[in-house]
């Protein structure tokens, strides 16, 4: 089993402010990927990262893959409420499969 | 595209009992699917991987006697828990691989479980 851990755990954030999610791993992924889960559903995929050092943006959301690709950030910009959620990321390995990070569950005060 | 539905979305047995959960790939064939368990605040854990036509596999610490994996066809797949009991209780949440594409992993909706 492959294990990634995010930090921080928990983030509780002001509407507006700039926040950063980490995800560490000792394993080395074929690529990774970022979700976010709302509470009673199922995780949403946001973004898939493959080269290392790749930089992804979705809008306020900046995704990077590290170039030893072990390790990824996320970058909000301008937190808003709607971002609040539990966002995870996952190391895919080279047989496809996922393993999910530990999780950072984020909430934006209005 | 690449709608996964699960069902019941959620279930409240009484120890003891056996609850199936269905898996269903409603778009695409799917001959991989997965099953995970999400605690309360925590991630997602990997219990098996199920392959159309063929026996799961079980990831360490999960007991196949007690998590039954059916994968009868290219868009099903079923987890029974046999034998519930409260700490069973948990969310599961299944997803399917596409056929055609190979990678991508789609995830359901999720099945609430409750053992009383």
């Amino acid at each position: 089993t492959q294990l990634l851990e995010q930090s921080p755990q928990f983030l509780s954030i002001q509407e507006g402010e700039n926040l950063t999610v980490y995800c560490n791993s000792s394993s080395v992924f074929s690529s990774l990927q970022w979700y976010r889960q709302e509470p009673g559903e199922g995780p949403v995929l946001l973004v898939t990262v493959v080269t290392g050092g790749e930089v992804k943006k979705l809008k306020r959301l900046t995704f990077q893959f590290g170039d030893a690709r072990k390790d990824s950030s996320l970058h909000i910009t301008a937190a808003q409420p709607g971002d609040t959620g539990l966002y995870l990321c996952a190391g895919v390995t080279g047989a496809n499969n996922l393993f999910f990070g530990t999780g950072t569950r984020l909430t934006v005060i209005p | 595209g690449a709608v996964v539905s699960q069902h019941p979305s959620r279930v409240i047995c009484k120890s003891g009992t056996s609850v199936k959960i269905e898996c269903r790939s409603l778009d695409f064939q799917a001959t991989t699917m997965f099953w995970y368990r999400q605690f309360p605040k925590k991630s997602l854990m990997l219990m098996a991987t199920s392959n159309e036509g063929s026996k799961a596999t079980y990831e360490q610490g999960v007991e196949k006697d007690k998590f039954l994996i059916n994968h009868a066809s290219l868009t099903l797949s079923t987890l029974t828990v046999t034998s519930a009991h409260p700490e069973d209780s948990s969310f599961y949440i299944c997803s399917a691989r596409d056929r055609v594409t190979g990678k991508a992993q789609y995830f359901g909706p999720g099945t609430r479980l409750l053992v009383l």
